[in-house]
């Protein structure tokens, strides 16, 4: 059974660099990695995609190494508005399993 | 265009009694996700439609739980005899059909019950 893992929570200082790191070491060859964001009171929203290596749209980076056993979700400059939980969400059509995600918590 | 809508928004009820709860995707998608989310955890995946084929209800959590959708648009999820361990918030999401790779799931504002 797959499992995947990453920090329960983080604590950042604002204007800072920020990495999430999520294993998921029996990922399958055609699975796609994909972070969600979730504020409190709110569903879940579409980050950011990919597949390997290094995918960067407006809003963050994702950083997957060549044996894709892990990934790394980079938000540059992180504000007191990027506070929520991050969900890593390894797999294809029908990985429908969230986790408990990453508390991030940007501290003024 | 218009997102991914629930309602109501917020329901209580008493344990024992039978609550439904709405959802409407997004025009076009053919693919439909139940989550719950208990207070401060993770999302549980509950069951999955997609276009015709029979759905996934591996995550149900008990026979009294049930969903069914109508065509491509709008589903129901059914309680029977609630419980307070029902008491979460019940979130819809859908995508365009799978072409193989992870589509986007775009999710409503959920349902927030709480059973007394």
């Amino acid at each position: 059974l797959a499992k995947t893992t990453q920090p329960i929570s983080m604590d950042s200082y604002e204007g800072q660099e920020v990495n999430i790191t999520c294993s998921h070491n029996n990922i399958a060859t055609n699975d796609y990695i994909t972070w969600y964001q979730q504020f409190p009171s709110q569903g879940p929203r579409f980050i950011i995609q990919g597949y390997k290596t290094k995918v960067t749209n407006e809003v963050a980076s994702l950083f997957i190494p060549a044996d894709r056993k892990s990934s790394t979700l980079s938000l540059p400059r992180v504000s007191l508005s990027d506070t929520a939980v991050y969900y890593c969400l390894p797999g294809g059509a029908n990985n429908l399993f969230f986790g408990t995600g990453t508390r991030l918590t940007v501290i003024p | 265009g218009a997102g991914v809508s629930q309602s109501p928004s917020n329901k209580v009820t008493e344990k024992g009694k039978d609550v439904e709860l709405r959802c409407d995707p997004i025009s076009g998608h053919t693919a439909l996700y139940w989550y719950r989310q208990r207070l401060g955890q993770g999302l549980e995946f509950l069951i999955y439609f997609q276009g015709n084929s029979a759905p996934d209800k591996s995550g149900l959590p008990s026979d009294r739980f049930s969903a069914e959708r109508t065509g491509e648009s709008v589903s129901t999820l059914t309680i029977q005899r609630t419980q307070q361990e029902d008491s979460a918030v019940y979130l819809c999401a859908s995508s365009l059909i799978s072409a193989g790779y992870q589509e986007t799931q775009y999710f409503g504002p959920g349902t927030r019950l709480l059973v007394l």
